[in-house]
């Protein structure tokens, strides 16, 4: 079955420094990949997906993330980090035709320093 | 365009207790599931919906239950609730004919099990 980690329990970074978040995956087919953001009491949002194609992929708020199938790595950067990106990190990988079993890591929180 | 949403907010029960959990899924969507988060985890996949059949499941007991009604919404049903149980309950929704497509998230259902 497939699986993720990510390594990085807890990140500090200060406003305005690059930022990268790490995440491994194991699975045996082409997996779909995901980074979502929870801010506190909140749900899930999709910041970036890969499915295929290009293995730099950009989304939302200035993230990117880098598919890597020799390292299975899908690790996110944005960089330049604002204050209001202070929340926790989930890197996801789906499997089966319709994602129907969707494992998560256990999350990164990321606390911005001003 | 309404999103994912879910009821109630927030539930506290007591152990042995029976609770159901509401979600409506975005519009034009065909598929729900549930994850159960902890605290200080990843959210966990429990099972998905597609036409009002159970399609997949994870490492859940059968005290977990759900249904799903012809207007795609579903419910999620736990028995005998245990302390353990206590969580963030998420529901997403998605396409199936979208294949690998990602899963909008509601803000979720916080149950406090006493």
């Amino acid at each position: 079955a497939q699986s993720v980690t990510q390594p990085d329990i807890h990140i500090t970074v200060s406003e305005g420094a690059s930022l990268e978040l790490r995440c491994n995956y194991s699975y045996g087919a082409t997996p779909y990949l995901f980074w979502y953001v929870q801010s506190p009491g909140q749900g899930l949002q999709l910041l970036l997906k890969y499915f295929s194609g290009d293995t730099l992929v950009q989304g939302i708020k200035g993230f990117e993330a880098e598919f890597k199938r020799s390292q299975s790595s899908f690790n996110l950067r944005k960089p330049s980090v604002h204050w209001s990106d202070a929340a926790e990190y989930f890197c996801a990988v789906g499997a089966g035709y319709n994602n129907n079993d969707m494992r998560f890591g256990a999350g990164t929180r990321l606390t911005v320093k001003p | 365009d309404a999103g994912v949403t879910q009821s109630p907010t927030h539930l506290i029960k007591t152990r042995g207790q029976q609770v159901t959990l509401r979600c409506s899924p975005k519009s034009g969507h065909d598929t729900v599931s549930w994850y159960q988060q902890a605290l200080g985890q990843g959210p966990q996949f429990i099972f998905q919906y597609y036409e009002e059949e159970e399609r997949q499941r994870g490492n859940f007991p059968d005290r977990f239950s759900g249904h799903q009604f012809p207007n795609y919404s579903s419910e999620l049903n736990v028995n005998a609730l245990l302390l353990g149980d206590s969580a963030l309950y998420l529901c997403a929704s998605s396409l199936r004919l979208a294949g690998g497509d990602e899963q909008f998230f509601g803000p979720g259902t916080r149950l406090t099990v006493l």
